[in-house]
């Protein structure tokens, strides 16, 4: 049981380029989060979905896109990659209380 | 605008010691308030929660108090170990319009001296 994965681990992007960050969950939970992990900063909650085809905005959406088709999928889109969105990002899913989360995707933008 | 405010934000203690962490918060529509322990190269993961009808609960070593009418709640990690050393986050779970969402607070560094 994978639980959530999260690809690429690992992606350096430069400036200007459209990246995707995948995130999978093979639990069926309706939640799925997306937060970025800045020193100093914690856990920062860029977009969430509290099912298919329902998104909404967290603290820090601005050059982000999500999409959640399906139940078990929730991509993360850079439009148009800036520095400042070099960062650890994180997915997350919950059924009700507990929040599970991913292992990461370390984004360098060069 | 911070809603979970965390400190200290780094914190020493020596192995078999008290290792306490606290939070405070402003908003009371909060419902829920886990904390997280995060290791190096890792995703956090859910150590213990708490809801706001009670005022400590205790798992093992680790013990939330909560005190609601000075809207603060705190960690503290009895007879701390090398292996505790990590970084720990509050949060809590805020819901409105039939949806919910959680608000982090920026993390403690726990290292723990052997």
């Amino acid at each position: 049981d994978a639980g959530i994965t999260q690809s690429p681990r690992y992606k350096i992007t430069e400036t200007g380029r459209q990246v995707t960050l995948m995130c999978h969950q093979t639990w069926s939970h309706s939640y799925m989060f997306w937060y970025r992990q800045d020193l100093g900063h914690g856990l920062r909650l860029i977009y969430y979905s509290a099912a298919a085809d329902i998104t909404d905005k967290g603290e820090v959406p601005d050059g982000y896109v999500v999409s959640r088709s399906k139940t078990e999928n929730f991509p993360l889109t850079l439009e148009s990659a800036t520095r400042s969105q070099t960062s650890v990002y994180f997915c997350a899913t919950s059924l009700s209380y507990e929040q599970y989360f991913g292992p990461g995707t370390r984004l360098t933008v060069t | 605008q911070q809603q979970v405010k965390q400190s200290p934000q780094s914190l020493i203690v020596q192995k078999g010691g008290i290792s306490i962490i606290n939070c405070a918060y402003e908003n009371t529509a909060f419902d829920y308030f886990p904390w997280y322990q995060q290791f190096p190269g890792k995703g956090p993961a859910l150590l213990i929660a708490i809801r706001p009808d009670v005022s400590e609960k205790k798992e093992g070593r680790f013990t939330i108090s909560f005190n609601k009418s000075a809207k603060q709640f705190s960690l503290h990690i009895m007879d701390s170990q090398p292996g505790d050393s990590a970084t720990y986050f509050c949060a809590a779970r805020e819901g409105t319009s039939g949806t919910y969402k959680y608000i982090f607070g920026t993390g403690t560094r726990l290292k723990v001296l052997a």
